[in-house]
């Protein structure tokens, strides 16, 4: 079945300085999965962060960044400066292409501690 | 806006006791998910569905039973309570479209089983 591996357990970042959490997948579908990036602040449901769908692109949201590189199989996300607000749990996710197997497969999370 | 309403937000049980997680969502989606989030394991599909009385397994449903009543209800059951299924459960939605449809959440349910 469909895997995803990401940085596992807590992250701690101080605040302004640059963030990387790896994430890299394994899809059985004949073409690319579609990959996404949640997120989940304290006592909330996860949100949509960014997702791309189209290999070699790359999404954006809030300061965050993914490029969806197909040959090294990866979806990593970066930040050049956190702020303490960015502090949460983070998940690497992928659902596969029309015509797959269309069932979500994410990843353990990430948690992200930025401090001041 | 996209809403996706979870209850009980918090329930406590005994061994062999009997729970229903509720979720509700107004978004006039198609699909509708029952995960558990478990530190170490992170985010695990039980059931889904893709309309008013289909479901679908999931990845971990040995415990677990859901329904889905109507496009807006999804409802997951479980009957005979475990400590293995103390966790927090989240309810998700989406439309389905084409696979790369993004999810909306609900805020989770945190369930104890003593």
């Amino acid at each position: 079945g469909d895997s995803v591996t990401q940085t596992e357990g807590q992250v701690t970042v101080s605040e302004s300085k640059s963030l990387i959490i790896n994430c890299t997948y394994s899809a059985t579908s004949i073409g690319y999965p579609n990959l996404f990036w949640y997120v989940r602040y304290p006592g909330e449901g996860l949100q949509l962060l960014l997702k791309v769908i189209t290999a070699g692109q790359k999404g954006s949201s809030r300061g965050f960044e993914a490029t969806y590189n197909k040959e090294a199989t990866s979806f990593h996300l970066q930040k050049a400066s956190v702020q303490e607000s960015d502090s949460a749990v983070y998940y690497c996710a992928l659902s596969e292409p029309p015509g797959g197997n269309y069932k979500p497969t994410f990843g353990k999370g990430t948690s992200l501690v930025v401090h001041p | 806006e996209a809403a996706v309403t979870q209850s009980p937000r918090n329930k406590v049980t005994v061994t062999g006791g009997n729970v229903t997680l509720s979720c509700r969502q107004t978004n006039s989606h198609n699909y509708m998910y029952w995960y558990r989030q478990d530190t170490g394991h992170g985010l695990r599909l039980i059931h889904y569905s893709y309309g008013a009385g289909n479901l679908q397994i999931g990845d971990v449903p040995d415990g677990y039973k859901a329904t889905r009543t109507t496009q807006e209800d999804f409802f997951l059951l479980l009957e005979l309570a475990s400590p293995s299924q103390t966790s927090l459960y989240f309810c998700a939605s989406s439309d389905g479209t084409g696979g790369g449809a993004e999810q909306f959440f609900g805020p989770g349910t945190r369930l104890t089983v003593l």
